[in-house]
Formats: structure tokens, sequence, C-alpha cells
């Protein structure tokens, strides 16, 4: 079975700021990766994802990851942070066959100082 | 108008109540999910349905039950509500790899 870990519970940047946010996934083939955001109080919103070909993924807001096979991670960056990126962020990984049931990772709390 | 949609968006009840989440999707897809998400435990599956003559349990299913009535509708019912069931429930649907979620509810339950 997959599985994610998301080893920062909480980051802290300043606005302006650069920002990475890590992942590292557990699956034996190819994963499909994502990551999600959560707005206080709203859904997951869907920020980008991987299924194959160009390691480094463009995604929505500014957002890009980057997938790494040999370290099997799948880190988030952005290189100027918003105010409004204040957030939580969810790494998932699915399954590249079969039924596809997401795993998530417990989340990194993204908090942005003026 | 939202692609998923669920109600209510907020439900406080008591112990030993039985309550209905519901979740309703425009986007036509087979696949629907339920999770819940608490503080630091990430979202976790309760119940998946792969089309209406398909449900099958997550990895916390205990204390709860589906219902697809159709391609769109997809509720979750806690039988006898406890205080530990005190989350926030997510619906999902998804096409194949990608997942779209609805707002949430929020469920304190007393």
């Amino acid at each position: 079975a997959q599985s994610v870990t998301q080893p920062d519970i909480h980051i802290t940047v300043s606005e302006g700021a650069s920002l990475e946010l890590r992942c590292n996934y557990s699956y034996g083939a190819t994963p499909y990766l994502f990551w999600y955001v959560q707005s206080p109080g709203q859904g997951l919103q869907l920020l980008l994802k991987y299924f194959s070909g160009d390691t480094l993924v463009q995604g929505i807001k500014g957002f890009e990851a980057e997938f790494k096979r040999s370290q099997s991670s799948f880190n988030l960056r952005k290189p100027s942070v918003h105010w409004s990126d204040a957030a939580e962020y969810f790494c998932a990984v699915g399954t590249s066959g079969g039924s596809y049931i997401p795993t998530f990772g417990r989340g990194t709390s993204l908090i942005v100082h003026p | 108008d939202a692609d998923v949609t669920q109600t209510p968006r907020n439900r406080i009840t008591k112990t030993g109540k039985r309550i209905m989440l519901e979740c309703s999707q425009t986007k036509g897809h087979d696949r629907m999910y339920w999770y819940r998400q608490d503080p630091g435990l990430g979202l976790r599956l309760i119940y998946y349905s792969f089309d209406v003559k398909d449900i099958n349990k997550g990895e916390i299913s205990d204390g709860y039950s589906v219902s697809r009535q159709a391609q769109a509708k997809f509720s979750l019912s806690l039988e006898s509500a406890i205080p530990n069931q005190t989350a926030l429930y997510f619906c999902a649907t998804s096409d194949w790899e990608t997942q779209y979620f609805g707002p949430g509810t929020r469920l304190l339950v007393l």
C-alpha cells in the first residue's frame, strides 16, 4: 500500500519569501501525485498533479512541484509567497493501476507573516 | 454553481441521534467518496463508491453507513452519533485519478 509523509506540521514564512513544502511518498511503481490546498473554512482545491512526463509540474496560483523518483519526493515550491497563501496544504499519492484510492498526508499548515 | 455540494454545511447533534449528510455532484463522475478530517490527521477515507451498485468500506467505516441513491448522490449516515465523530466531513468525486471536493460539513456531536 502507498503512504505519504509531510514532515512539517507548520511552516512560517514572511510575505515575499520563497516557499518549499516537503512531501515524501512510498509506492513501488510510478505514482500519481497531487498537491491540494485548503483555505480556512473551505474544501480542498487541486493545485497541481503529476502523472507522467516532465517531472517539473506547474500549477495554479504560481505553485510548482518537482517529482524526484530517486528521493521519493514531490516537493511544492513557490518563489514569492503572498499573504493569501496562508492555508493547509495536503500532498496525496495515488496508484497507477487497479482501483484508484489516493492516500493523503497529514497536511502542512502555512503561516505567512507580513 | 458548485460542482460538488454538501448539505448541511454545519450541524450540531446529540449523542445517540441519527444523522445524515448529503452530497450531490454535477460532474457526471461515477466515483464518489466520503472522508473525515481531524486536526493533525489529514483526511481519512470512510466509504467509497465506484458506481451506483458498488459500495466499499474505507479505513474508518465503523459507526457509519452510506447510500448511493443515484450517480449524482451519495449520502453518509451516522446511525447513533457519538462525540468522537465530531469532525469535518468531505465528499469527493473523481473521474479516474483526480478528486474534486465539496466544501465540507462541520459536525459537532454533544
